[in-house]
Formats: C-alpha cells, sequence, structure tokens
C-alpha cells in the first residue's frame, strides 16, 4: 500500500534558526496536505499542494510540491518559539489520506 | 460556528468490549473521515464517510464500523477491544478537501 516517509523525525534548532522537514511518497500523489499538532492537541490543516512542481508561502513558511508528485517539503524560516510542535504531511491517492509519521521541532529560545 | 465536535473526551474500556465515539462536523461539511492516532505516530486512515455511505476505508479490521447520519454526524464503533486499540481517534470533516480536526477521544483499553 501507499506509504508516506518524513525525514527527520526530531529537529531541534536555536530560536532565529531554519527549519525544513522532508516528506516522500511511494505513489504519485493527487495533492498533499500539510498539518500542525502541537503537544495535546489535534492536527491543524496548513495548507495543500495540487500541481506539479507548486510552491506555496505563508509568512515565514515555503511548501513546496515536487515536480513527480512523489514528494514535498516544508521550510520555515527563522523560526520562533510559538512555531515548535510536529508537522505532518499527507498524501492523497485514490480517496485516501496517508500521514507520514511527522517531524517534531523543538525550539530553543 | 462551531467546528468539529466529539465526544467523549476520554474513555476507559475493558478488553473485549465494545466502544461508540461520536463526532458532529463542522457546519456545512457532508464528508466525515476517522483517524487512529497512536502515540508518537501521524494518524492512520480509517475510513471515510459522505452521504451516509462508506466511501474509502484504511486497513482496519471490520472490528471497525462506523455510520453517518442524515445531519452528516458521524459514529465509530469498535467491536471486541484490543490493548493495541489505545489511541485517540480523530474525526475530520471536509468539504472541498480541506479537513478540520475534532479533538480526538483518548480511548484506553486495559
Amino acid at each position: 500500500g501507499q506509504q508516506v516517509m518524513q525525514i527527520p523525525q526530531y529537529q531541534h534548532v536555536q530560536e532565529g534558526e531554519d527549519f525544513t522537514t522532508y516528506c516522500n511518497s511511494s505513489t504519485t500523489l493527487s495533492n498533499i496536505q500539510w498539518y500542525k499538532q502541537r503537544p495535546g492537541g489535534h492536527p491543524v490543516f496548513l495548507i495543500q499542494l495540487v500541481k506539479s512542481g507548486e510552491v506555496k508561502k505563508q509568512k515565514r513558511l515555503t511548501f513546496q510540491f515536487g515536480e513527480a508528485k512523489k514528494n514535498s517539503s516544508l521550510h520555515i524560516t527563522a523560526t520562533q518559539t510559538t512555531d515548535v510542535g510536529t508537522y505532518f504531511c499527507a498524501g492523497q491517492y485514490a480517496g485516501k489520506s496517508t500521514f507520514g509519521d511527522g517531524t517534531t521541532l523543538t525550539v530553543k529560545p | 460556528d462551531a467546528g468539529v465536535t466529539q465526544s467523549p473526551t476520554h474513555l476507559i474500556k475493558t478488553r473485549g468490549q465494545q466502544v461508540t465515539l461520536r463526532c458532529s462536523p463542522k457546519s456545512g461539511h457532508d464528508t466525515v473521515s476517522w483517524y487512529q492516532q497512536a502515540l508518537g505516530q501521524g494518524p492512520q486512515f480509517i475510513f471515510q464517510y459522505y452521504e451516509e455511505e462508506e466511501r474509502q476505508r484504511g486497513n482496519f479490521p471490520d472490528r471497525f464500523s462506523g455510520h453517518q447520519f442524515p445531519n452528516y454526524s458521524s459514529e465509530l464503533n469498535v467491536n471486541a477491544l484490543l490493548l493495541g486499540d489505545s489511541a485517540l481517534y480523530l474525526c475530520a470533516s471536509s468539504a472541498q478537501g480541506e479537513q478540520y480536526f475534532g479533538p480526538g477521544t483518548r480511548l484506553t483499553v486495559t
């Protein structure tokens, strides 16, 4: 079945440093979504990418979808303590949503 | 506008028992998906309901069943509970792909 891998599993950064998480799918995706989950909370939708090679920005967050629609990345510029949490990608294929196991970001002030 | 709501918040059951979890979608959303999230892992897709029918199903046994009502609310039923069913159960509603998650139900099986 479809698999979605995310790396790294954990990332510890100093406040102000950049952060990137990568997502790779075993199959070509219809689209990919990104979510953020704070400790003790539930996933919160960040963005959806649909087109091959698509790049979207939300303030300090930049999302990319690969040309083959099998990989994606989330980049945060100049991290802040409010960025802490686990970032998940979710690949959509054949009507089903497959989540990666997330990258947990901690930010040291 | 209320978001996605789930009940109960927490639940403790014994192996072999049955459990029913409930979800009310965000206003205007007609599609409800259920996920199981084990500690330290991403949510795993259980199934999706649309127009009161199961539209998609993940790799979960038949012990997991569901229902969607005419008002789009949904239930997740799990029979013959196993210790491994302990997890956070998340409901997500959607209208055009973007999923809104509820706070989840924390199920503990002892």
